[in-house]
């Protein structure tokens, strides 16, 4: 079965500092990869997806950049934080978990990071 | 655009059922109709979907009305650990790559 890891889990970092996530898949080839992030008591943002290695599709322009150096490994950066990219950020991997032709997304445990 | 819309908060008591609603007026007829859950400090999860007919799991029912402009996710029997945020999502059809648009979803409050 497909699991997803997300590093840190948590993570606080002064403002202007750089910034990288890291999400990796087990149990899957070549899915689809997207990242997530969810500002505190709001909904879920998209980000970036990615269909394959090198492939990146940016939703919203920012201050932040996605990486797929592998196939199974998805990366999010920054070059300088900022106050509001605060947040809960969240991997997701789709797939059909259910053997029926469902094509469903399964999200990571999630990095909550804290910008000061 | 999460182009759907559902009631901010709803409360149920314990063992009760539990019937969540959600508008989608402008839905394509080739628009699936997903739900997803968020456990508190969790990421979302699936809890089921439908394109035209009514659907049974093992977690949920979702009955999609005549003219699909809106849905019901039916929990039969809430319980402690069915408190979250449930998201109501239209996707274009069933293939890879359609992002999931996620609007402010309902929060269902369970007591005990």
């Amino acid at each position: 079965s497909q699991t997803i890891h997300q590093w840190p889990a948590t993570l606080v970092q002064p403002v202007g500092s750089p910034l990288s996530l890291e999400c990796t898949v087990e149990g899957t080839s070549n899915p689809n990869l997207y990242w997530y992030r969810q500002a505190a008591g709001r909904g879920l943002q998209l980000l970036f997806y990615s269909v394959g290695i090198g492939q990146i599709s940016s939703e919203v322009p920012q201050n932040l950049s996605a990486s797929r150096p592998q196939d199974r490994q998805f990366i999010l950066s920054s070059k300088k934080l900022l106050l509001s990219d605060s947040g809960f950020y969240l991997c997701a991997l789709e797939g059909d978990w259910w053997d029926s032709g469902i094509q469903t997304q399964y999200f990571g445990p999630g990095t909550r990071l804290l910008v000061l | 655009d999460a182009k759907t819309t559902q009631p901010n908060s709803m409360e149920s008591n314990e063992e009760e059922p539990v019937h969540l609603p959600c508008n989608h007026s402008t839905i394509s007829g080739t628009d699936y109709i997903h739900w997803y859950r968020q456990l508190p400090s969790q990421g979302p999860e699936y809890v089921i979907h439908g394109l035209t007919s009514n659907v049974n799991n093992r977690m949920a029912s979702l009955a999609i009305a005549e003219d699909r402009k809106s849905s019901t996710l039916i929990l039969h029997r809430a319980t402690l650990r069915d408190a979250a945020v449930y998201y109501c999502i239209r996707k274009p059809n069933n293939n890879a790559g359609n992002m999931l648009t996620f609007g402010g979803g309902t929060r269902l409050m369970v007591k005990p």
